[in-house]
């Protein structure tokens, strides 16, 4: 089965390092999706691209979040500097609609 | 602000047992999609319903979609300890791609 693939699963770093996320979507989806999942927020959407091309990033703090997709294979997310608060699982979602179809199974991120 | 708000938050029921979640919003959806997430895994899209009244069956889940649009429901006939986990509804406009998330339903079957 297709599948989204995230890298790094686990990632534990000091305050104030950059932290880059990276989603490789399921081939020939055009829409990607950065959410963020917190006990207590629930899954927020940070970020997302059709065609490559950002539509919406209100979601994301952008004086430290950034949001690209380099190629059609490729979404990363970079926080810069990073944050205790920043802690979070980080999801990657693509699909050809509207709405996430596909999840990967998050990045698992812990700023000390 | 837009809310979706899903009760129950938690859900703990035996083998076999019916149940169902809600998911209940002021505002109008253009979509709702209910996903099923499990510990330390990504949410799987289990359902998209978009039209009024609609009503999609899963198996053993059955989706209803309000007919103003604002509200949802998951009913569960018999359930088994392989439907455990966090049942997330989410709720779309128009103008794509800013789907709002209710904050979840945690089922635990127990055998």
């Amino acid at each position: 089965d297709a599948r989204v693939t995230q890298t790094p699963r686990h990632k534990v770093t000091e305050m104030g390092q950059e932290v880059t996320m990276r989603c490789q979507p399921i081939l020939g989806h055009n829409t990607v999706f950065w959410y963020r999942q917190t006990m207590m927020q629930g899954l927020e959407l940070l970020a997302y691209f059709r065609n490559r091309a950002p539509l919406d990033d209100s979601g994301m703090p952008k004086d430290r979040f950034s949001a690209e997709m380099p190629d059609a294979t490729l979404a990363t997310l970079k926080i810069q500097p990073s944050e205790p608060r920043d802690s979070a699982v980080y999801f990657c979602a693509s699909g050809l609609v509207h709405w996430p179809q596909h999840f990967g199974d998050g990045t698992r991120l812990s700023i000390l | 602000t837009q809310l979706l708000e899903q009760s129950p938050q938690f859900l703990s029921i035996q083998e076999g047992e019916n149940l169902t979640v809600y998911c209940n919003s002021s505002s109008v959806f253009s979509s709702l999609q209910w996903y099923r997430q499990e510990p330390g895994e990504g949410p799987v899209l289990l359902v998209t319903v978009v039209t009024g009244g609609e009503v999609k069956k899963l198996k053993r889940l059955t989706f209803q979609f309000g007919d103003a649009r604002k509200d949802s429901s998951l009913h569960i006939t018999a359930a088994q300890p392989g439907d455990t986990g966090l049942y997330l509804c989410a709720g779309g406009y128009n103008q794509g791609g800013k789907l709002i998330f209710g904050q979840g339903t945690e089922l635990s079957v127990k055998p």
